[in-house]
């Protein structure tokens, strides 16, 4: 089936240790998300590509930066993870057109000690 | 900056009862969708609303959108068990592509 899939499901990484979050689409879809989500809380939107175009949301930490080298993968890169960072992380993707239907992944729980 | 005021944030009730999720802004969408969210899990798509008045059912749940599209409901009769999950609303702006405005979610518990 055609799908969002991310890897890990889970991150344990120590304070100040990068880390990758990795992420891949079978939808052949234009646009790829990432997504932060604390406890209970709505997904926080960090950045997107609109295929090979950059995103930025403007309180996103320049701790935080992504790559999409194709149209199926994404990656986000946390450069020197703090406690704060501990959270899931989702990816998402759409077609890009004017409804927009978000597709998520599982999403990947990141731990940080 | 558009925003989704959602509420209850948190909603505990026994199976079978009935309840209503809101979701609230000062802005006109062009869409706006409802998700649903189990522990551990991403946020599945329930269902999208586009047209001002428009009422979608799935099963025992009952999603409309506002006529001036700027506010939605869900109701879910005779609550079960499964439907546990974080609720989540979130708009899609008038500008034609745009990012989603997410709601804060309604975290719901149904025990049994």
């Amino acid at each position: 089936d055609a799908m969002v899939i991310q890897n890990p499901r889970y991150q344990v990484t120590q304070f100040g240790k990068p880390v990758t979050l990795s992420c891949s689409q079978t939808l052949n879809h234009n646009v790829m998300y990432w997504y932060q989500q604390k406890s209970s809380q709505a997904p926080k939107l960090l950045f997107h590509y609109y295929d090979k175009d950059f995103n930025n949301e403007a309180d996103t930490p320049d701790n935080f930066q992504s790559r999409r080298p194709n149209t199926s993968f994404c990656f986000l890169d946390i450069r020197s993870p703090g406690l704060g960072d501990a959270a899931m992380y989702l990816c998402a993707t759409s077609t890009g057109g004017v409804v927009e239907t978000q597709y998520f992944g599982p999403g990947t729980r990141l731990l940080v000690l | 900056t558009q925003l989704l005021e959602q509420s209850p944030q948190f909603l505990s009730i026994q199976e079978g009862e009935n309840l209503t999720v809101y979701c609230n802004s000062s802005s006109v969408f062009s869409s706006l969708q409802w998700y649903r969210q189990e522990p551990g899990e991403g946020p599945v798509l329930l269902v999208t609303v586009v047209t001002g008045g428009e009422v979608k059912k799935l099963k025992r749940l009952t999603f409309q959108f506002g006529d001036a599209r700027k506010d939605s409901s869900l109701h879910i009769t005779a609550a079960q068990p499964g439907d546990t999950g974080l609720y989540l609303c979130a708009g899609v702006g008038i500008a034609g592509y745009s990012t989603l405005t997410f709601g804060k979610g309604t975290m719901l518990l149904v025990s049994p």
